[in-house]
C-alpha cells in the first residue's frame, strides 16, 4: 500500500486563482514526481525531483506551474493562475529504486 | 507519439473468468513494466511489475508475459473477481525512471 499523502484531495478554484496542492512521498524515498491525469486518464508526466533538485520539467510546468521538494517539508506543485483546462486529478508519487508509489491525488476543479 | 498502447480499450468478463489485458511498447531502451489498477477517485495502485530480463511474472492470481522481441506484454488475471473491476494502466519506463502509461483498459468483472 502506498504511503504517498496528497492534500488536499479536491480543490476547485476560479480562473486566474492559485492552486496549490501537497505531497508527502513516502520516507526514505529520494525522488518524487508529479503527474497530471485527465478526464479521458491520459497522464501527463509534469515534473521530477531527486533529493529537492530538479530532473525533469515540461514546458507547461515551467511556464504557469511551480513545484519544489524541500528538505523536511512537503513537496508542493503551485498553478499560478488556474486555467479551465488545468481541471485533472493531480498524481504525486515517490520512489525508492524502479518501483513508483502514487498518492490518492489531489481532483482539481477550475470554474 | 504514444509510447505505450494497451488493448482492448474496455474488457467485460464473468466472475471466474481469465481477463487478458494487452500492450505495447515502441522505445526499446524500456527496462522496467509495471502494471497499476486505478479504482474510480482514487490514485493508481502498483499491481504487479516485471523487468526486460524476464519473460513472466507471476503473483497470485496476476500474471505478466513479456516478449521483448515483440515489445508486447499481457497482464492476465485468472479467476477474475467483482473486487478486480477497475481501470488497469501498462506502464514502461528507462533508466532515467520517468514512467509512461498507456490509456487504460476499463475491466468490468459480472457477478
Amino acid at each position: 500500500n502506498s504511503k504517498v499523502i496528497q492534500t488536499p484531495r479536491y480543490l476547485v478554484k476560479g480562473q486566474g486563482q492559485k492552486a496549490k496542492m501537497r505531497c508527502i512521498p513516502e520516507k526514505g524515498h529520494p525522488v518524487v514526481f508529479w503527474y497530471q491525469q485527465n478526464k479521458n486518464n491520459e497522464f501527463k508526466f509534469l515534473i521530477n525531483f531527486q533529493n529537492q533538485e530538479v530532473l525533469q520539467q515540461i514546458d507547461m510546468t515551467e511556464k504557469r506551474f511551480s513545484a519544489e521538494c524541500p528538505s523536511n517539508s512537503p513537496c508542493s506543485l503551485e498553478i499560478q493562475s488556474s486555467e479551465a483546462g488545468d481541471s485533472a486529478l493531480y498524481l504525486c508519487a515517490s520512489s525508492l529504486d524502479t518501483e513508483v508509489f502514487f498518492g490518492k491525488g489531489t481532483r482539481l476543479t477550475v470554474v | 507519439q504514444q509510447q505505450v498502447r494497451q488493448s482492448p480499450q474496455s474488457l467485460t468478463v464473468w466472475e471466474g473468468e481469465t481477463a487478458i489485458l494487452n500492450c505495447s511498447y515502441e522505445d526499446s531502451t524500456f527496462n522496467y513494466f509495471p502494471w497499476y489498477q486505478q479504482f474510480p477517485g482514487e490514485g493508481p495502485a502498483l499491481l504487479i511489475s516485471i523487468r526486460s530480463v524476464s519473460d513472466k511474472k507471476e503473483d497470485g492470481r496476476f500474471t505478466i508475459f513479456f516478449n521483448k522481441r515483440e515489445k508486447k506484454l499481457s497482464l492476465h488475471i485468472t479467476d477474475s473477481q467483482p473486487g478486480d473491476s477497475a481501470t488497469y494502466f501498462c506502464a514502461a519506463s528507462d533508466s532515467n525512471n520517468r514512467i509512461f502509461f498507456g490509456d487504460g483498459t476499463q475491466l468490468v468483472v459480472k457477478p
